[in-house]
């Protein structure tokens, strides 16, 4: 089975830099990703992670440590619009490519 | 747009009614999954299809059934609807081998009432 934890709300300042943590325990791994979601619409992917380190993606970055079972995603120069869901997701290791995901972060970015 | 579209984008119906959700995959996409988020609930995993036949199963009950088809659109059946029920339903769809994961339609409200 699959478990996986994060903080259920952050509030950060724009401008801010911000760390969402999440940590998991599965069966099986075969990647992490995160997950934006605005109120009411769909996921859109942020990053992608399979081996321990850090992805940089502008103002995005997400770390990965295989061995703890944690990942963060790091969002740097808050802007108002940055304030949503953020879900942590992880695949499995069989061939049917699915995502397990958390319950998600909701993040308010506060002027 | 996604690529991913999903019919009706808002449904209501009474307990114990029967609905039909919809879902064209990206173009080229073969795999389908289907996901239930309930209000301030993560994203749960029903059922995937790929390329016509049904690939892994989640948390779906024996009251909600789906299927793809040759053109490899999917539906999701939900019958002898709850009020629990009532959630926005998410289809999403891949391609083997792709990196990022999922590509997800805009949902389907679903309120029971």
């Amino acid at each position: 089975g699959q478990n996986i934890d994060q903080p259920t709300e952050m509030t950060a300042t724009e401008g801010a830099i911000v760390q969402i943590n999440c940590t998991y325990q599965t069966s099986g791994f075969n990647g992490l990703f995160w997950y934006q979601q605005h109120a009411g619409e769909a996921p859109t992917f942020l990053s992608y992670n399979v081996l321990d380190g850090l992805e940089e993606k502008g103002r995005f970055s997400s770390f990965l440590s295989r061995s703890k079972g944690y990942s963060y995603l790091l969002l740097k120069e808050l802007q108002m619009k940055d304030s949503a869901s953020y879900l942590c997701a992880v695949r499995d290791q069989g061939g049917a490519n699915n995502l397990f995901f958390g319950t998600g972060t909701r993040l308010t970015v506060i002027p | 747009d996604s690529g991913v579209t999903q019919t009706p984008k808002h449904l209501i119906t009474a307990t114990g009614q029967r609905v039909t959700l919809r879902c064209s995959p990206r173009s080229g996409d073969l795999s389908v999954y289907w996901y239930q988020q309930s209000l301030d609930q993560g994203l749960q995993f029903l059922i995937q299809y790929y390329n016509g036949e049904e690939r892994a199963k989640g948390n779906i009950l024996e009251r909600f059934s789906a299927q793809q088809f040759p053109d490899l659109h999917s539906e999701l059946n939900l019958s002898s609807l709850e009020l629990g029920d009532s959630a926005l339903y998410f289809c999403a769809s891949s391609a083997e081998g792709q990196t990022y994961g999922y590509t997800f339609g805009s949902g389907t409200r679903l309120t029971v009432v």
